[in-house]
């Protein structure tokens, strides 16, 4: 089934450590996103790509990285994770290249920084 | 870059009352709105959109109202059942439709 994949669903690590959270989707989709939410508020976008090679920052990204070498892949890297990171971060994708314009998200990594 | 304000922060109705979420955007060209459910621990998951072309779009019990004169569209959701509870975000494209703003959500409650 097509669907949108993120490991680990939750964390739980220690202040500088170098964390990756993981997310793959067998949607098809060209267009990925990162977004950072905490439980039950406004989804803040950390990056994005259009495809392939492709990463632009968001709103939240200065402390953050991620690499498009695959289209189905699109992982989140953390270098010093710090306790201001402990939140929920949400993978979509979407179909741009198509006119899709609808975001479809991952189930979600909950990460808790200690 | 795109604003996007969301009213009221929660809101309470009894079983099979209406209830009525405002958003209001910034950016006169933005032309795709959006609206998410997202119950609680699960993922966001679209529930209606508009295009800037159309001024209403319904479906079943939900509607989305666009007024893009005055820059603000709603989402009406009319008998409300108790599995309409949940946190309901908003958002608007940017003109280069490359990413989505987000309203800061409503959290709406439908007591049985």
């Amino acid at each position: 089934e097509a669907d949108i994949y993120q490991t680990p669903r939750y964390l739980v690590i220690g202040t500088g450590k170098k964390i990756t959270l993981e997310c793959s989707q067998t949607m098809g989709h060209d267009k990925m996103y990162w977004y950072q939410q905490d439980p039950g508020m406004e989804l803040h976008l950390i990056h994005y790509s259009y495809g392939v090679n492709s990463t632009e920052k968001g709103d939240l990204s200065s402390e953050s990285t991620v690499s498009r070498i695959r289209t189905e892949h699109f992982p989140l890297t953390l270098e010093s994770a710090r306790p201001s990171h402990t939140s929920q971060y949400l993978c979509a994708s979407s179909d741009a290249s198509r006119g899709g314009f609808e975001q479809f998200f991952g189930p979600g990594t909950r990460l808790t920084v200690l | 870059g795109e604003n996007v304000e969301q009213h009221p922060s929660t809101l309470s109705v009894q079983e099979g009352d209406s209830a009525v979420i405002k958003c209001t955007y910034s950016d006169s060209a933005s032309n795709y709105f959006p609206w998410y459910k997202q119950e609680l621990g699960k993922r966001p998951q679209l529930i209606i959109d508009i295009r800037s072309n159309v001024g209403e779009k319904k479906d079943q019990r939900i509607a989305v109202t666009l007024n893009k004169t005055a820059k603000h569209f709603s989402l009406h959701i009319t008998e409300t059942q108790p599995e309409d509870s949940a946190v309901y975000f908003c958002a608007a494209t940017d003109s280069g439709y490359s990413t989505l703003t987000f309203g800061k959500g409503t959290m709406l409650l439908v007591s049985p």
